[in-house]
């Protein structure tokens, strides 16, 4: 069974940093592509980062770039996404997801929540 | 960037009904469109992928169409498991961008 684990979450002051993880188990996590997505509360869902397996490209949406890094070490099974210069607006519960193909999501983690608040 | 917008916000229906949710693409996007449903504090769970594929283990009821710049997602008799909200995503070009959402109510 796949599974997805976020962790790292919590409550950060504006302008601060946020380091999540997500711990990944019950498939080859070297041979798939991995992707953030977000969730304001009460909101639709924003795709955020995506990796290649071997993290040979990267892209990352207009609103990150510049802000978030996302990077992986398959020998941990492990992906992660830095976030710095953290903002009121990236509030949100963000999950990790793995891709199947050409950019869909085919496996979700439950979900960490980042709440960015003076 | 490609707008995803899907209508109508909030679907209100019976077990038993067959409804349909709609999705509409700021420009032609093939059929790179796949659909998802959300349940509150769970993992959103991938429906389907190239507009109409049914992805392994997800119920005959399910069923996609269209291509270009509008798509549907039906299902054909709901079930109470099927009360949830639904998202339309295109993975026709980065950024790849969702639907704002569509909300299944039970009447």
């Amino acid at each position: 069974e796949v599974q997805l684990v976020e962790s790292g979450g919590g409550l950060v002051k504006p302008g601060g940093s946020l380091r999540l993880s997500c711990a990944a188990s019950g498939f080859t996590f070297e041979s798939y592509s991995m992707t953030w997505v977000r969730q304001v509360p009460g909101k639709g869902l924003e795709w955020v980062s995506f990796i290649t397996s071997g993290g040979g490209t990267i892209y990352y949406a207009d609103s990150v770039k510049g802000r978030f890094t996302i990077s992986r070490d398959n020998a941990k099974k492990s992906l992660y996404l830095e976030m710095n210069s953290l903002r009121a607006d990236d509030t949100a519960v963000y999950y990790c997801v793995r891709v199947k193909g050409l950019m869909v999501f085919d496996n979700w983690g439950q979900g960490t929540l980042v709440t960015v608040s003076s | 960037d490609i707008e995803m917008t899907q209508s109508p916000s909030t679907l209100s229906a019976f077990v038993g009904d067959r409804v349909t949710i709609t999705c509409r693409a700021s420009q032609s996007i093939g059929d790179w469109v796949a659909w998802y449903q959300h349940k509150p504090g769970k993992a959103p769970k991938f429906l389907m992928y190239r507009a109409s594929t049914l992805e392994s283990e997800v119920p005959s009821r399910f069923s996609g169409s269209g291509s270009g710049t509008e798509f549907t997602l039906t299902i054909s008799s709901l079930q109470p498991d099927d009360f949830a909200t639904y998202y339309c995503q295109q993975y026709k070009s980065n950024p790849y961008t969702f639907g704002q959402g569509t909300k299944l109510e039970i009447k």
